[in-house]
């Protein structure tokens, strides 16, 4: 099946410090890309819509400033919690559909960044 | 709104005995379904999904879950559970296809822990 890759898979930084963390589809092009939050034993949070080549759209309540979200390619979405907090402690989930399968098409998930804020 | 709703928070079998987990739905019209699995520190795994059609769709690793609309709900079940199956368990519906709004919305899950 197709494979997202996340990168790192786990992260520690210092408080203030900003956290890039990377998501690809390896073996097909996604024209969206979804970034969830996942706090310990609770469910996945949606917290943006990344859009290759233009803005991500944000959840209510998710900071755009502070989790800035890139998509540059159509294999490639970034993540970076910037200024992190203790309180951004959590685990980060990607997803992606190939663009060709539709509406009805797999989403694919990565395997998560872990990010410990210290 | 749209929500997933999970009742069970953790359920508790024994090793060979029979599962389901519940999944209820609200939305207007028919979502699209999905169940997946986590292991722990892990990433998500699709065990079956519902589009339309048969309402009795097969899974991966013995699953399989039965869409009720009458009910709105789309149980997750297993006849046989083995030790390997202790995960946890998510619901997830597509709601609004026809905006292209395709994230997913999930339940809050259930841990499913397997006695010996």
């Amino acid at each position: 099946g197709a494979v997202v890759s996340q990168h790192p898979s786990w992260v520690i930084c210092k408080s203030g410090t900003s956290v890039k963390i990377e998501c690809r589809s390896l073996d097909f092009q996604a024209t969206t890309m979804f970034w969830y939050r996942q706090f310990p034993k609770q469910s996945l949070m949606l917290m943006a819509t990344s859009n290759e080549g233009s803005k991500a759209t944000y959840e209510q309540g998710v900071e755009k400033d502070k989790f800035l979200i890139n998509h540059a390619s159509l294999t490639l979405s970034t993540l970076t919690v910037t200024s992190a907090h203790p309180e951004d402690s959590s685990f980060y989930i990607c997803s992606a559909r190939d663009r060709t399968s539709g509406n009805g098409g797999e989403l694919f998930f990565g395997e998560g960044s872990r990010l410990t804020v210290l | 709104a749209q929500s997933v709703t999970q009742p069970d928070i953790h359920i508790t079998v024994s090793e060979g005995a029979s599962l389901e987990l519940r999944c209820n739905y609200s939305y207007g019209a028919t979502p699209y379904l999905f169940w997946y699995v986590q292991s722990p520190g892990q990433g998500l795994q699709l065990l079956l999904k519902y589009f339309s059609g048969d309402t009795l769709v097969q899974g991966i690793k013995g699953f399989e879950a039965e869409f009720k609309r009458s009910q709105s709900s789309f149980n997750l079940r297993k006849p046989s559970v083995h030790w390997s199956d202790a995960a946890e368990y998510f619901c997830a519906g597509a709601f609004n296809m026809d905006t292209g709004r395709r994230a997913l919305t999930f339940g809050s899950g259930t841990r499913l822990q397997v006695q010996p």
